[in-house]
């Protein structure tokens, strides 16, 4: 059964600063990896998505890098701002079927 | 393009009652899956459905079940509720089956059973 965990749990950072979130998942078999950003209460919005083959993907201030054999992707928010202030959740999917398996989330505050 | 749309937003219940959750896809998505969030479990999968069909289902019990319309649109239904139901329900859609197509995600319904 595929397990997904995100280190930390919670960060809190000044508003500027670079920083990095960090996903695992055990199952090195899948097809894709997608960050999502959850606003409190709110559902989900797609920030990146990587298919296996690919190492990394790149948007605005952020970029996401797969590891697959290691079973590790990290998502880097360069000059970090207070609405990026959420939850980030990692989110990887199988070669069969077409379900999610989500990690356990990073809750980022970014301070003014 | 319309996204997803997910009713009611929100949904007060008690224990033993029933629910019922609407989701309307994107246009032309044919594809749609729900999944459960709780503080405790965090996001899981309860079941997709593909053309009417369920193709997937997740590990809960049979008290939830799910159906498809022929306009894609689906049902989610939880009966005979308990406390651990309350939740926030999110559902997704995508254009056809497979991890080849990106999902989006609906705002949810906030179900809470008192």
């Amino acid at each position: 059964k595929q397990e997904v965990t995100q280190i930390p749990a919670a960060l809190s950072v000044p508003e500027g600063e670079n920083l990095v979130l960090n996903c695992s998942f055990t199952d090195s078999a899948i097809y894709n990896l997608q960050w999502f950003r959850q606003d409190p209460g709110k559902g989900l919005t797609s920030l990146l998505l990587i298919q296996s083959s690919q190492r990394e993907q790149t948007s605005g201030r952020l970029n996401a890098s797969l590891d697959k054999s290691s079973g590790r992707s990290t998502l880097y928010i360069a000059a970090s701002q207070p609405g990026d202030s959420a939850t980030y959740l990692c989110a990887v999917r199988l070669a069969t079927g077409n379900q999610f398996y989500f990690g356990t989330g990073t809750s980022l505050t970014v301070i003014p | 393009k319309a996204g997803v749309t997910q009713t009611p937003r929100y949904l007060i219940k008690t224990r033993g009652q029933q629910v019922t959750l609407s989701c309307s896809p994107i246009s032309g998505h044919r594809s749609v899956s729900w999944y459960q969030q709780t503080p405790g479990q965090g996001l899981q999968f309860l079941f997709e459905y593909f053309s009417e069909t369920q193709r997937n289902k997740g590990n809960f019990p049979g008290r939830f079940s799910g159906r498809q319309f022929s306009n894609s649109r689906s049902e989610m239904n939880v009966s005979t509720l308990e406390l651990g139901d309350s939740a926030l329900y999110l559902c997704a859609s995508s254009l056809a089956g497979g991890p080849l197509n990106e999902q989006f995600f609906g705002p949810g319904t906030r179900l809470t059973v008192l």
